[in-house]
């Protein structure tokens, strides 16, 4: 199956700071991707949805000054936590789809975000 | 409002004896169903999928999954536990027709006992 790889897989930034999350997919072109949280117990939460070229499209409470995407190219998309408070801490998972008539999101293997 | 549930949090089963996962969907129409498993710090890994045609789905690892439109179920089954099952299950949706979002459930953490 396609493979995304995401990085890095654990991180630790102090409050204030800002994070970039890189998630790549390794051998398909990736005209959508996905960002996820996912907090302890909890299902994953779709936080927004990017195509590439275009601005995300973030889902309903979620900071798009905070958490900034970016879809460079079809194989690259970054998210960054800016300006990171503790309670962002949590696990980031990415997912990537080939096109839009393809239903499959491929995911990548998370980052587990602390913010100390 | 279109959901997926997943009404057992946590099971526990013996290595060896069956399982089944429960998760039904409310959607207006029959969507796209998944099935992930993820293990503890780790990404999503798709154990099976189904679109359309032949209601029971095989995947990876010896799991199974049945779609029931009657009952809007999509439940995933294994005739014999592994130790090296333990982990957390995801149901997801994908509404049919394309470009769509992924719905998850809230999972169900699964513990296998000698």
């Amino acid at each position: 199956g396609a493979v995304v790889s995401q990085h890095p897989s654990r991180v630790i930034c102090k409050s204030g700071t800002s994070v970039k999350i890189e998630c790549r997919s390794l051998d398909f072109q990736a005209t959508t991707m996905f960002w996820y949280r996912q907090f302890p117990k909890k299902s994953l939460m779709l936080m927004a949805t990017s195509n590439e070229g275009s601005k995300a499209t973030y889902e309903q409470g979620v900071e798009k000054d905070k958490f900034l995407i970016n879809h460079a190219s079809l194989t690259l998309s970054t998210l960054t936590v800016t300006s990171a408070h503790p309670e962002d801490s949590s696990f980031y998972i990415c997912s990537a789809r080939m096109d839009r008539g393809n239903t499959e999101a491929f995911f990548g293997q998370g980052t587990r975000l602390t913010v100390v | 409002a279109q959901s997926v549930t997943q009404p057992d949090i946590h099971i526990t089963v013996s290595e060896g004896a069956s399982l089944e996962l429960r998760c039904n969907y409310s959607y207006g129409a029959t969507p796209y169903l998944f099935w992930y498993v993820q293990s503890p710090g780790q990404g999503l890994q798709l154990l099976l999928k189904y679109f359309s045609g032949d209601t029971l789905v095989q995947g990876i690892k010896g799991f199974e999954a049945e779609f029931k439109r009657s009952q809007s179920s999509f439940n995933l089954r294994k005739p014999s536990v592994h130790w090296s099952d333990a982990a957390e299950y995801f149901c997801a949706v994908v509404p049919s027709g394309g470009y769509q979002k992924v719905t998850f459930g809230t999972g169900t953490k699964l513990q296998v006992i000698p």
